[in-house]
């Protein structure tokens, strides 16, 4: 099962941010966090991931509070390709590596 | 280069069939995995794969083969095919697992009538 929660569906409007939260209250101290999102019919595209202090690539940034148990990603100016499912992935790789999927947020982007 | 690209993108099989899903990745990756996703859910690992000649068993193994004599290739192979395995099936690949993001195909959706 997988070990995080998200909100099944979020709206945000285009040209604002969007703010996707995840809760993972039971990550251990050497698991990280990665965000994957799925564009409708196609397969997972990697954003973003981290393990304590807060990133930030060209996609997105990622929040991680201190006491690790959640995290926000924020994409800062969403349009409407980034209508998609987000995921929030905790693992610690290792010799399988193999992320656990849930059912992610479905982001709608609206104009 | 090209990615991963997996083959054929829609096939539709009667009960009782066999096929294998081609993968193919150009970016010397060492690791290689199989998942399935039913519709509404989220991935499923099949099969994965740490190296040429090495497989090891994901979460849903039962009704599927793998084999992996080259670092590109991965193919995934169904030898009695049932409706349960109507799904879509995406192959990843990433350089090592620690750490790694993974890099995923394009799906192969399959039905099984």
């Amino acid at each position: 099962d997988a070990k995080t929660t998200q909100p099944p569906s979020m709206d945000c409007a285009e040209g604002r941010a969007a703010n996707l939260p995840c809760n993972h209250s039971t990550i251990s101290g050497n698991e990280y966090v990665y965000w994957y999102r799925q564009i409708h019919s196609q397969g997972p595209q990697y954003i973003i991931h981290g393990l304590k202090n807060n990133e930030t690539n060209e996609m997105a940034s990622l929040i991680i509070t201190e006491d690790r148990k959640s995290s926000t990603l924020i994409l800062p100016h969403a349009t409407l390709r980034d209508t998609a499912v987000y995921y929030c992935i905790v693992s610690l790789g290792g010799s399988q590596g193999n992320l656990i999927f849930g059912k992610g947020t479905k982001l709608s982007v609206k104009p | 280069n090209a990615g991963v690209t997996q083959t054929p993108k829609f096939r539709i099989l009667k009960i009782g069939q066999s096929m294998t899903l081609q993968c193919t990745q150009d970016m010397n990756h060492n690791y290689m995995y199989w998942y399935r996703q039913d519709p509404g859910m989220g991935l499923k690992l099949i099969y994965y794969s740490v190296g040429a000649g090495i497989t090891d068993k994901g979460e849903v193994p039962n009704g599927y083969n793998v084999s992996r004599s080259t670092t590109e290739d991965f193919p995934l192979r169904l030898e009695l095919a049932a409706p349960s395995q109507t799904s879509v099936y995406f192959c990843a690949s990433s350089y090592s697992s620690y750490q790694e993001t993974q890099y995923f195909g394009p799906g192969t959706r399959l039905l099984v009538l």
